[in-house]
Formats: C-alpha cells, sequence, structure tokens
C-alpha cells in the first residue's frame, strides 16, 4: 500500500536555527499539506501546495514558514528561526483529489526547540 | 470560526459496548467531505471512515459507522463492539470546497476491560 514517509522522526534543536523537515508524499498525488499537532492539540493546518505553490495558508504559516518542493518526490517545510513554541509534531499529508478521498497522513516528525 | 467541533474531550465505554463520538461541523458550501481519523499514543493520524455531503447513506467501515444528519450539521462516529485497541485520541476533520482540511480538538476514548 503507498505511503507517505518523513525524515527525521525526532528533530532536536536550538532556539533560533533553521530546520527542514522532509516528507515524500505518494508520487500521483496532486495536493500536499503540512499540519501542525502540540502535544495533547489538536491538528491545525499550516499551508497547502498544489500545482507547484501554495494554495492556502494558516495564520500560523508567517513569513519565517516556507516549503518547497524541490524535485519530483521531496516536499519541505523549513522553519527559518525557530522558537520554543513551534516544539511540536509536523505531520505531512497527501491527496490525490478526484474519486479519491482519504487524505494519507505521513508519520509525522517530532520537532523539539530547546 | 470554528469548523469542526467536538464537545466530549474525553469518554468511557466499557469493552464490547457500542459508543458514539460527537462531532458538528458549520459550512456553507455546498459540496464537502467529513473524516474521522483514530491517533493512538503512538502518534500516527490513521484514517477511518469518509462521508461525503452528498451521500444518501450513512457510511460504514467494518465497524466503524457514521451517523450523518446533514440538517443538524453533524457526523457523529459509531464504534459499535468497543475493543481495548480502539482507546485512542479521535478526530474529526472536514474537507471544504476548496480542498482545505479543518479538524477538531479530538475526544479521548478509553475502552475499559
Amino acid at each position: 500500500e503507498p505511503e507517505v514517509t518523513q525524515t527525521p522522526s525526532h528533530q532536536v534543536t536550538q532556539m533560533g536555527q533553521e530546520v527542514i523537515l522532509r516528507c515524500v508524499p505518494i508520487s500521483n498525488h496532486l495536493y500536499f499539506y503540512w499540519y501542525r499537532q502540540i502535544l495533547g492539540q489538536k491538528v491545525e493546518f499550516l499551508v497547502s501546495f498544489y500545482n507547484n505553490e501554495i494554495s492556502e495558508k494558516s495564520e500560523i504559516f508567517d513569513d519565517q514558514f516556507s516549503v518547497e518542493r524541490p524535485d519530483g518526490s521531496n516536499f519541505t517545510l523549513k522553519i527559518r528561526s525557530t522558537k520554543l513554541e513551534d516544539s511540536a509534531m509536523y505531520f505531512c499529508a497527501s491527496w490525490q483529489s478526484g474519486a479519491t478521498y482519504e487524505q494519507y497522513f505521513g508519520p509525522g516528525t517530532r520537532l523539539t526547540v530547546t | 470560526a470554528q469548523k469542526i467541533t467536538q464537545t466530549q474531550p474525553g469518554m468511557f465505554v466499557q469493552e464490547k459496548e457500542a459508543v458514539t463520538l460527537d462531532c458538528t461541523y458549520d459550512t456553507s458550501d455546498p459540496s464537502y467531505g467529513l473524516f474521522w481519523y483514530k491517533q493512538p499514543s503512538s502518534g500516527e493520524m490513521i484514517f477511518l471512515i469518509y462521508q461525503g455531503s452528498y451521500d444518501q447513506q450513512n457510511a460504514t467501515e467494518g465497524r466503524y459507522s457514521l451517523n450523518f444528519q446533514k440538517a443538524r450539521k453533524s457526523a457523529n462516529l459509531v464504534i459499535s463492539a468497543s475493543q481495548l485497541g480502539d482507546s485512542a485520541m479521535y478526530f474529526c476533520a472536514m474537507r471544504d470546497i476548496g480542498n482545505q482540511f479543518y479538524f477538531g480538538t479530538g475526544t479521548s476514548l478509553t475502552v475499559i476491560p
């Protein structure tokens, strides 16, 4: 069964450092998403990406965040200058659109900012 | 504005009993999709069930069924014959007409042996 993969599974970084979280969506999917889940809280939408550009972003997705699809397979989330409150689980998801409806989630990257 | 509301932060159910997890949603879109995801303590998000806004019948997937009441804008998840492995967080989510997904705050379900 196809799956979304994410690396690393856990990233520890110091406040102010840049981090890049990586995702490999399912190959024939068209929509890609990043979500954030602070420990014990709900899943929050960050950004959606379609046709090689951002289609929607939330208020959380400010100038310190950026996304890229540098090649045909990877989808990255960069946090430029991490803050303590960026500590969370970050999920990547992909969706084929059309007749299929399931949004496939990756296993997540746990980011810890110290 | 809150698009998905889950009013039950925690629920308990006896093993083998049925349980209903509540979800209400807010949208004026004519077309939308409703989802339930399970998140066990290991953290991954597991898709359970989907209901399209135009679907006439309630969705079912094994022991999961979705009680879709469109006029009330509710999409409750029913788990029949609860098992210990059902203990997890459960999130209701909606995909709007712009293909954005919104999640509720979740319900923590504990199955008691």
